[in-house]
């Protein structure tokens, strides 16, 4: 079935740890994107990719990192979880990141909570 | 800054006509694009302008104003499916979507 995964579906971890979230799209997409949402905000973007190899900061980097390895696959790595990363995460995929057109399709999301 | 702003919520009944609006301020315009979100789902794509004027899919139709920054999204002949979150966003001059807070849409019977 053609789409993007993520895992997991939901996480709950102690402040300090290290966590890796898992984002796999299978349409050949050349952008990725990772998002959180918090209520009441909007979605803000974390890091994002345009082709395989590259990736570049959004509007909220801080405590994040990114690889893009391949086409297909986009972790998102928290290196040591504090409480205000409790969000809802959203991976996200796009035929080429630069067309005005450009329509971003949604994985099923990530619920993390860090305590 | 960049700025999007939708009303937070909204209530309608099941059958009728609802207009929700969107008011942006960004660096640049390349469209502006309207997502549906269930309560506890992903986002999906519900339609693109980038010319001023009028889009019709459906049930659902999107208007744009580029000199008035403004967007709506008209939702006819309102179903119990469609109460959720619609959320505005648009393309910057880098590609970049900057998104609204969304409005939370809830029909009643």
């Amino acid at each position: 079935i053609a789409g993007i995964t993520q895992a997991p579906t939901s996480q709950i971890l102690a402040a300090g740890r290290r966590m890796t979230l898992r984002c796999t799209q299978d349409m050949r997409h050349n952008a990725m994107y990772w998002y959180r949402q918090d209520l009441g905000l909007g979605l803000r973007l974390i890091h994002y990719s345009n082709t395989a190899g590259t990736t570049g900061k959004g509007e909220v980097p801080d405590g994040y990192s990114v690889s893009r390895a391949n086409t297909d696959d986009f972790p998102l790595t928290l290196a040591s979880a504090v409480p205000s990363q409790t969000s809802v995460y959203f991976c996200a995929s796009s035929d080429s990141g630069t067309g005005p057109t450009d329509t971003q399709y949604f994985g099923p999301g990530t619920r993390l909570t860090v305590l | 800054g960049q700025n999007i702003d939708q009303p937070t919520e909204m209530t309608a009944t099941e059958g009728a006509i609802v207009q929700i609006n969107c008011t942006y301020q960004t660096s640049g315009f390349n469209g502006l694009f309207w997502y549906q979100q269930h309560a506890g789902e992903a986002p999906t794509f519900l339609s693109y302008n980038v010319l001023d004027g009028l889009e019709e899919k459906g049930r659902f139709s999107s208007f744009l104003s580029r000199s008035k920054g403004y967007s709506y999204l008209l939702l006819k002949e309102l179903q119990m499916k469609d109460s959720a979150s619609y959320l505005c966003a648009v393309t910057d001059s880098n590609y970049q979507l900057i998104w609204g807070a969304g409005t939370k849409l809830i029909i009643k019977p």
